[in-house]
């Protein structure tokens, strides 16, 4: 278990609103990562980040920002979320003895009518 | 650019029947690879993973051999269980240190049945 917790679990919002999810760790990660996961596609990378106010733009970034003022938590924003935003959203962690494994939170099934 | 190549599920098996799923990749340099799995309703948890050519992962009675000269690590299981059932991920991790991404194949579902 490396910790790691998102919120909230379910989100149902409608088109044109701000969203934002939050990504909490408790054993001081510098990396963390957000992903969606669709049907088809596997688990495609949004953001990540690689210390505190050190971020960088995955392969489908757009329509996202991501902010980390702290270790501990890593916040997705979607600005004006869209039906094509639908997804299950997960948050992970880089660790393992040769740190080079992902460890994923249990997700954000987020439903944007 | 890199990427995994997964065989199409579902993958549907009697209890105690041997388990193949198909995985090749594409990448420059020296990829790690790895397997996670996914049961319904739940996060990506990290089956096994193996680092340079020849290495075997092994966990839980799965195993996945890196073969470098085929570009493949097929995840295998000599006896499925009902417990197996699950989403199989296929992923390779390239690129310098700071860089580093997970690239996924698509999952293949695989049901067991008693």
């Amino acid at each position: 278990d490396a910790g790691i917790t998102q919120s909230p679990r379910h989100k149902v919002t409608e088109t044109g609103t701000p969203v934002t999810l939050r990504c909490h760790q408790t054993e001081n990660h510098r990396y963390m990562y957000w992903y969606r996961q669709d049907p088809g596609h596997g688990l495609r990378l949004i953001h990540y980040s690689y210390g505190v106010k050190d971020t960088d733009k995955g392969e489908v970034s757009d329509g996202y920002s991501v902010s980390r003022s702290k270790t501990e938590d890593f916040l997705l924003t979607l600005e004006s979320a869209t039906s094509s935003q639908t997804s299950v959203y997960f948050c992970a962690i880089r660790g393992g003895s040769s740190y080079n494994e992902q460890f994923f939170g249990p997700g954000t099934r987020l439903t944007v009518l | 650019g890199d990427s995994v190549t997964q065989m199409e599920g579902p993958v549907t098996l009697s209890e105690e029947a041997f388990l193949t799923i198909n995985c090749t990749y594409t990448a420059t340099g020296y990829p790690s690879l790895f397997w996670y799995v996914q049961y319904p309703g739940e996060g990506l948890q990290l089956l096994l993973k193996a680092t340079k050519a020849d290495d075997k992962g092994s966990n839980k009675g799965f195993e996945a051999t890196y073969r470098k000269e085929t570009t493949s690590f097929h995840l295998e299981k000599g006896s499925v269980q009902v417990s197996d059932s699950a989403v199989y991920f296929c992923a390779l991790m390239a690129g310098d240190y700071n860089t580093d991404k997970l690239i996924f194949g698509t999952g293949t579902r695989l049901q067991v049945f008693p």
